[in-house]
C-alpha cells in the first residue's frame, strides 16, 4: 500500500513569506507526527496529532509555526514570516494508533529560505 | 528530560568487517529504544526496536542491538557489513506513554570496498 506522502518535495521561498507543507499519512493511521531535520539541530520533534487533536505541540519552535489536521487524515504545517533558520527538511510520520510505537516516515519536504 | 548521545558522527569501515555504532541515552523513566536508518536520498526507516522482553533485538538484514539498562546503552552491531549498508543511522528513544521520538545526532556509516 501507499506510504506517507509529503508535498512539495522541495520548496524555496523568500525570507518573510508564508509556506504550507502537506502530509498525507498512511490510510487508517490515527497518529501523525511532524519532525524537523536540520544541520545544526539534528532531528527534532515538532508536534503530534491523535485524530484531529494535537495533545503535544511542545516542539514548535515559535508562534510562527502552526499545524492542523482535518478529517483525521491530511495535515498541514504552516510557517509564517519564514526566516533563514527555518531552512530544514520537514518530516512527517504516522502510526496506526497512539500506542503503536512504529512510526512510518515520509520522504520529507526540503525547505530553503533565501 | 530524555536525551540520546551517539558517540560517533562518522564510522568508516571496509566491506565484510564488523561494525558497532554506539548509542547512550539518559532518562529518569522507562523508555522504548529504536534504531532508524536513512539511506542516501531516502526517508527514515525503522531498523529495529526494543520495547520489552529479550534485551537482544535483531533486524531482517543482519543488524542487532542490545539494550543494557545498567549502562543505558543500545549499541547497534553487524558482524559483516555490505556496501549497501552505507547510510546514516539514528538512535531514538520514546518515553512509555508518550509517542514522540527523541533522536540522537546520527552516525554516518560509510562502507568501503
Amino acid at each position: 500500500g501507499a506510504g506517507v506522502s509529503q508535498s512539495p518535495s522541495n520548496k524555496v521561498t523568500e525570507k518573510g513569506k508564508d509556506v504550507e507543507l502537506r502530509c498525507d499519512p498512511i490510510s487508517g493511521h490515527t497518529a501523525l507526527y511532524w519532525y524537523r531535520q536540520s544541520l545544526g539541530q539534528g532531528l527534532e520533534f515538532l508536534i503530534y496529532f491523535q485524530g484531529n487533536s494535537a495533545p503535544d505541540k511542545s516542539g514548535l519552535p515559535s508562534d510562527r509555526f502552526s499545524a492542523e489536521r482535518t478529517g483525521g487524515s491530511v495535515s498541514t504545517l504552516t510557517i509564517q514570516r519564514t526566516q533563514q533558520e527555518d531552512s530544514a527538511v520537514y518530516l512527517c510520520a504516522s502510526s496506526f494508533t497512539q500506542s503503536s510505537y512504529e512510526q512510518y516516515f515520509g520522504p520529507g519536504t526540503r525547505l530553503t529560505v533565501t | 528530560a530524555q536525551s540520546v548521545t551517539q558517540l560517533d558522527s562518522q564510522v568508516p569501515v571496509f566491506e565484510e568487517a564488523p561494525v558497532e555504532l554506539r548509542c547512550n541515552y539518559s532518562s529518569s523513566v522507562s523508555v522504548y529504544l529504536f534504531w532508524y536508518v536513512q539511506y542516501p536520498n531516502q526517508g527514515l526507516q525503522l531498523l529495529l526496536k526494543y520495547l520489552s522482553g529479550s534485551t537482544l533485538v535483531e533486524s531482517i538484514n543482519g543488524f542487532e542491538a542490545e539494550f543494557n539498562k545498567s549502562q543505558t546503552s543500545f549499541h547497534l552491531r553487524k558482524p559483516s557489513v555490505h556496501i549497501s549498508d552505507t547510510a546514516e543511522y539514528f538512535c531514538a528513544v520514546s518515553v512509555r506513554g508518550y509517542n514522540k521520538l527523541i533522536f540522537g545526532a546520527g552516525t554516518r556509516l560509510a562502507v568501503h570496498p
